[in-house]
């Protein structure tokens, strides 16, 4: 799996948007992007994935820059209960290979 | 169940017995993962389940560690000889075996060995 590189933390105000910068230069060309949540003491969560065109959903929209090396997830209107970590992670889709988690970014939305 | 199960919620051991960790996946789910995560560190892969195949334990830390799938459904984590470094909360996932990364998480088990 390609490696990622994101910022350890960020903060957002409350009802704005918040962007989650990930850098993944080394990505293949059947390599996507997913991006994962953890809320404190609960389990990870599944938020959206894309390949190279962007994505929405109800939770969140993902931007993947053209050459693919980058991508931002958007939480357009961040809500306190948006405070969560992060990740990022690229991996081929359908593969017979483990979920691997980095570091991630700590987002606090703010009041 | 609606999403992924497992239990107990909390365990709380005296070092050097053996625990049980049980997951209940997502009916229909063929993959299933485990991983630990350590006080304010990322997760750890532990090991996979992908339907019938054999599992990828690449990830379990000793010969401690062992895990069982009956089937695409109930698997059990067991720790033997349990560590004050093995206290850590255990999470399992489950998900379909063609969308393997969009995969649900339990709430995990928070384990305490003292």
């Amino acid at each position: 799996d390609a490696k990622t590189t994101q910022p350890t933390s960020m903060d957002c105000a409350e009802g704005r948007a918040a962007n989650l910068p990930c850098n993944h230069s080394t990505i293949s060309g059947n390599e996507y992007v997913y991006w994962y949540r953890q809320i404190h003491s609960q389990g990870p969560q599944y938020i959206i994935h894309g390949l190279k065109n962007n994505e929405t959903n109800e939770m969140a929209s993902l931007i993947i820059t053209e050459d693919r090396k980058s991508s931002t997830l958007i939480l357009p209107h961040a809500t306190l209960r948006d405070t969560a970590v992060y990740y990022c992670i690229v991996r081929v889709s359908g593969s017979a290979r483990q979920l691997t988690f980095g570091s991630g970014t700590q987002l606090t939305v703010l009041p | 169940g609606a999403g992924v199960s497992q239990s107990p919620s909390n365990k709380v051991t005296e070092k050097g017995k053996d625990v049980e960790l049980r997951c209940d996946p997502i009916s229909g789910h063929t993959a299933l993962y485990w991983y630990r995560q350590r006080l304010g560190q990322g997760l750890e892969f532990l090991i996979y389940f992908q339907g019938n195949s054999a599992p990828d334990k690449s990830g379990l830390p000793s010969d401690r560690f062992s895990a069982e799938r009956t089937g695409e459904s109930v698997s059990t984590l067991t720790i033997q000889r349990t560590q004050q470094e093995d206290s850590a909360v255990y999470l399992c996932a489950s998900s379909l075996g063609y969308r393997e990364a969009e995969a649900f998480f339990g709430q995990g088990t928070r384990l305490t060995v003292v």
